[in-house]
């Protein structure tokens, strides 16, 4: 158990639907990191969030948002979703840029 | 085009085999890190190294990083079925905290 807790496990849901993920980070640490794994493209930096601001952006869409709250968890906004979207979704934190715990991820399906 | 480049991309080989993944750029990095991701779960730290040259063992495993630190590999030594699962390497430049992933070498050791 890495200490990083992601709800939902799995989610369904259709074409042009909005969904919200949640990241709750290991106790203590401050930052919050949102990857989006694909089989063709492998895991890729979405998002990271450092105490309630945000760090650092990597290939997020304009349809994607994301938040750190002030008890420091975290939720990535999946709005207007494609089939393309479906992917397995990873949070990880870490005390700040050290070694990184992954959460076992939010596995999203768009039909 | 990915940042980092894994070969070989699959690998199937009998219990008591040894075997070299590779993890490889053009880019330097401050430090290399690996994973290994079982299915359903979220990448696990094996390893992170962070000197060119450096070699790092874990019992049957040895990770080297490059003396230009663009590259990485993995040897394992009479892998076991337990050994199975995706390889991952990830790097971070510079002043960055987030990690860049390479698409993995998904391992499958046979009894």
């Amino acid at each position: 158990d890495s200490g990083v807790t992601q709800t939902p496990k799995h989610l369904i849901t259709a074409t042009g639907q909005r969904v919200t993920l949640r990241c709750s980070p290991r106790s203590g640490d401050l930052s919050v990191y949102w990857y989006q794994q694909s089989l063709d493209q492998g895991l890729q930096f979405l998002i990271q969030y450092y105490n309630g601001e945000e760090r650092a952006k990597g290939n997020i869409l304009e349809r994607f948002s994301a938040q750190q709250f002030p008890d420091l968890h975290s939720e990535l906004n999946l709005s207007s979703l494609e089939l393309g979207d479906s992917a397995l979704y990873f949070c990880a934190s870490s005390v700040r840029g050290g070694r990184a715990y992954f959460g076992s991820g939010t596995r999203l399906t768009v039909v | 085009t990915q940042l980092l480049e894994q070969s070989p991309q699959f690998l199937s080989i009998q219990e008591g085999e040894n075997l070299t993944v590779y993890c490889n750029s053009s880019s330097v990095f401050s430090s290399l890190q690996w994973y290994r991701q079982e299915p359903g779960e979220g990448p696990v730290l094996l390893v992170t190294v962070v000197t060119g040259g450096e070699v790092k063992k874990l019992k049957r495993l040895t990770f080297q990083f490059g003396d230009a630190r663009k590259d990485s590999s993995l040897h394992i030594t009479a892998a076991q079925p337990g050994d199975t699962g995706l390889y991952l390497c990830a790097g971070v430049q510079g002043g960055s905290e987030k990690l860049v992933f390479g698409k993995g070498t998904k391992l499958t050791v046979n009894p």
